[in-house]
């Protein structure tokens, strides 16, 4: 068990670029979530997958964000376009399907300039 | 209203007191509470998770939840300056698709 891995740890951006997170979940877990975290606020939910599909999106997620896991495994977290009010951690977490212990990754730090 | 509400101080204390954390909660059909703690720049790291109402007690912590009042406490004992961090309860809603639902975090300073 080597827990969740997040890359790039800190991104830096100019408004308008595309950006791209990656999450790598404990292995045998089926469940991943995004979320998002501003500077003193708690971790809010972004979107869930369920092995490769994602079964539920936050309103907070614009069309300007897509997340994948394609083959149930890692997943990508892509921003487009990007605002200065994206700038946040965005945190990762997993769990398996018998009890909704969600660990979490060190999370991505993004700043948008 | 915000469904999880949490006091972000921040808590100054010395080391060895015992620290109380605290939550309020909206919705009654809450039924499973979490704490993580996330030290500065870091993800959260889940300390204690509990169900229903009554205390739960791991080493120098205690959670506490008591639903009559939609309440959740987390008691640290002989607090160290290596507890200084951030302190998150959360909640998830049973039969959904289980997305933590967290309070806004209180930080927590323990000096020497």
């Amino acid at each position: 068990d080597t827990g969740v891995s997040q890359d790039p740890r800190h991104k830096i951006t100019k408004r308008g670029q595309n950006v791209t997170f990656r999450c790598d979940p404990i292995s045998e877990h089926n469940r991943l979530y995004w979320y998002r975290q501003t500077l003193g606020q708690g971790p809010e939910f972004l979107t869930y997958f369920q092995n490769e599909a994602q079964l539920e999106k936050s309103r907070l997620l614009s069309d300007r964000f897509s997340a994948e896991r394609p083959k149930g495994s890692f997943s990508t977290l892509e921003i487009q376009r990007t605002e200065q009010g994206d700038s946040a951690m965005y945190l990762c977490a997993s769990s398996d399907d018998r009890k909704n212990i969600q660990y979490f990754g060190a999370g991505t730090r993004l700043s948008v300039l | 209203q915000k469904e999880v509400e949490q006091d972000p101080g921040p808590l100054s204390v010395p080391e060895g007191a015992i620290v109380s954390l605290n939550c309020t909660y909206s919705n009654s059909a809450f039924q499973y509470f979490m704490w993580y703690r996330q030290y500065s720049r870091k993800g959260p790291e889940l300390l204690m998770y509990t169900y229903s109402s009554g205390n739960k007690e791991d080493g120098r912590f205690t959670a506490q939840v008591d639903k009559s009042s939609k309440y959740i406490s987390l008691f640290i004992r002989d607090s160290q300056p290596s507890d200084s961090a951030t302190y998150l309860c959360a909640t998830w809603l049973s039969g959904g698709y289980n997305k933590l639902i967290f309070g806004a975090g209180t930080r927590l300073a323990v000096h020497p």
